[in-house]
C-alpha cells in the first residue's frame, strides 16, 4: 500500500505571496489532517478534512485554509505569507472513524520557507 | 485546554540501560494518549497508544490518571531506539482521534 504523499517536497517563497500544498492520502482513508511543524512550537494541529467538509479547526489564523477532493486529496493554501509560516507542514491521512484506534498515517511533510 | 508536557528535550543513556521517556497532560475529560516516534529521515509514526495496552519494540506505556502521566519505557536500551519521541492526546473534547495535540518531543540517544 502506497503511503501518504506530499507534493512539493521543498519550498521557497517572498512574503505577502501564497501558496499551495498538496497531499494525498493512503487509498480508502478519507480523512486528512494537517499540521504545522516550527522549532519554537513544535506541533500544531491546523485542521482536518473528511467527506470533503472541515470537521476540525485549529487556533491558525484566516490566511491558513483548506480543501479535500472527492478522491480524498487534500490542500491547504496560506495567503499573504508571512516569516513566520516557514515550518514543516505535515499531512496526516486515516480512516476517519471516531475511534481512538484509528492510525493516523504521516507523510514526509513539505518544507516550506518563507523570505 | 489541552496540553502535553515533555520536560527532557534530550535523553542519553547507555545500550542496555532502562529507558524513560517523560509525558504528562492537562486535559478535562478522558484522554487517549498515543507515542510517536520518528527516527533518522523516517516520517513521524506511531509507537503505541493507551488503549490498546501493547508492548512494541519493547516499549509500553502506562496512563496514570491520578499523576496524569503517560510516560514511555523500556527496560533495555538498543541503538536502533535512537529516534524523537512524541506524547500526542486526542480526545471527546479535541472532536476526534485525528485531532493530535503533540508534546515538543524527546531526542532519545543511545550510545555504546
Amino acid at each position: 500500500k502506497a503511503g501518504v504523499t506530499q507534493t512539493p517536497r521543498y519550498l521557497i517563497k517572498t512574503r505577502g505571496q501564497q501558496v499551495t500544498l498538496s497531499c494525498s492520502p493512503i487509498s480508502g482513508h478519507r480523512s486528512v489532517s494537517w499540521y504545522q511543524q516550527t522549532p519554537g512550537q513544535g506541533l500544531q494541529f491546523l485542521f482536518e478534512y473528511f467527506s470533503e467538509t472541515q470537521r476540525n479547526k485549529g487556533n491558525f489564523p484566516g490566511r491558513f485554509s483548506g480543501r479535500q477532493f472527492s478522491n480524498s486529496r487534500s490542500e491547504m493554501n496560506v495567503s499573504t505569507l508571512e516569516l513566520g509560516d516557514s515550518a514543516l507542514y505535515l499531512c496526516a491521512s486515516s480512516l476517519g472513524t471516531l475511534r481512538s484506534t484509528d492510525t493516523q498515517y504521516f507523510g514526509p511533510g513539505t518544507r516550506l520557507t518563507v523570505l | 485546554a489541552q496540553r502535553v508536557t515533555q520536560p527532557e528535550k534530550l535523553l542519553s543513556v547507555f545500550k542496555g540501560a532502562p529507558v524513560e521517556l517523560k509525558c504528562n497532560y492537562s486535559y478535562s475529560g478522558s484522554p487517549e494518549l498515543f507515542w510517536y516516534v520518528q527516527y533518522s529521515r523516517q516520517r513521524l509514526q506511531l509507537l503505541l497508544r493507551h488503549i490498546s495496552r501493547e508492548s512494541i519494540k519493547g516499549f509500553t506505556a502506562d496512563l496514570n490518571k491520578g499523576e496524569t502521566s503517560f510516560h514511555l519505557k523500556k527496560p533495555f536500551a538498543q541503538e536502533e531506539d535512537s529516534a524523537m519521541y512524541y506524547c500526542a492526546l486526542s480526545g471527546a473534547l479535541t472532536g476526534t482521534a485525528s485531532k493530535l495535540t503533540f508534546g515538543t518531543g524527546t531526542r532519545l540517544q543511545v550510545t555504546l
